[in-house]
């Protein structure tokens, strides 16, 4: 089974300055989606950013960036120009491809709570 | 706008009493996940459906908990009895076959379940 693990519980930021919420995973797979969610107070789940796995170049969505390190099983997520808004709980999350039609619910990590200091 | 639609929004209940929750698919999308979210065990997966058959119901507690998908507009997840530790947001989510394009998974605005 998958394991999606995020060893920072919370981190704080000044705004308008950058940073990098870690993630890592476990898996046999080559093929593979990886995902950072975001969830605000609303609780909400939003998706930020998504990778396929075979994909060398990194996704980018507008302040949001990944660094994709498949070898290391490494999914960190860039937010630069940190706004107030960005404040929440965000979750990597994996999901399989499966070949044979089976199961390929997203897995989650704990989740990093992320505050934005003014 | 589609969306994942979920009711109710809040339940408040007592123990013992029985709980159904309701999820709309986004329409055309053929994958359904039902999740619970604690703050001790974050997101865990609680029964998974594709094409309206079930696929993976080993996250959710058997004796008390069952999952059905009557039609492929409407998902339920069921408590029967509920106890004070159900207490948790019931998210569902739904996907389109394979993956689609994306793999992206769309959740609903989950339900909050308050078990006294």
């Amino acid at each position: 089974a998958q394991t999606v693990t995020q060893s920072q519980p919370e981190m704080s930021v000044q705004e308008a300055e950058t940073v990098t919420l870690s993630c890592t995973y476990d898996t046999s797979e080559s093929d593979y989606y990886l995902f950072w969610y975001k969830q605000p107070p609303s609780r909400q789940m939003i998706l930020v950013i998504r990778q396929e796995a075979y994909k060398q170049q990194n996704a980018t969505e507008n302040r949001f960036s990944v660094n994709f390190q498949k070898a290391a099983k490494s999914f960190s997520l860039k937010i630069s120009d940190s706004q107030l808004g960005d404040a929440a709980m965000y979750f990597c999350a994996y999901r399989s491809v499966p070949l044979g039609g089976g199961a390929d619910g997203l897995t989650f990590g704990k989740g990093t709570h992320l505050i934005i200091q003014p | 706008d589609a969306r994942v639609t979920q009711t109710p929004r809040h339940k408040v209940t007592e123990m013992g009493q029985e709980v159904t929750m309701r999820c709309q698919p986004i329409l055309g999308h053929n994958t359904v996940f039902w999740y619970r979210q604690t703050m001790m065990q974050g997101l865990e997966l609680l029964a998974y459906f594709r094409n309206r058959a079930p696929l993976d119901d080993s996250g959710m507690p058997k004796d008390r908990f069952s999952a059905e998908m009557p039609d492929a507009t409407l998902a339920t997840l069921k408590i029967q009895p509920s106890e004070p530790r159900d207490s948790a947001v019931y998210f569902c989510a739904s996907g389109s076959p394979r993956g689609g394009l994306t793999g992206e998974l769309f959740f609903g605005e989950g339900s909050r379940l308050t078990v006294l």
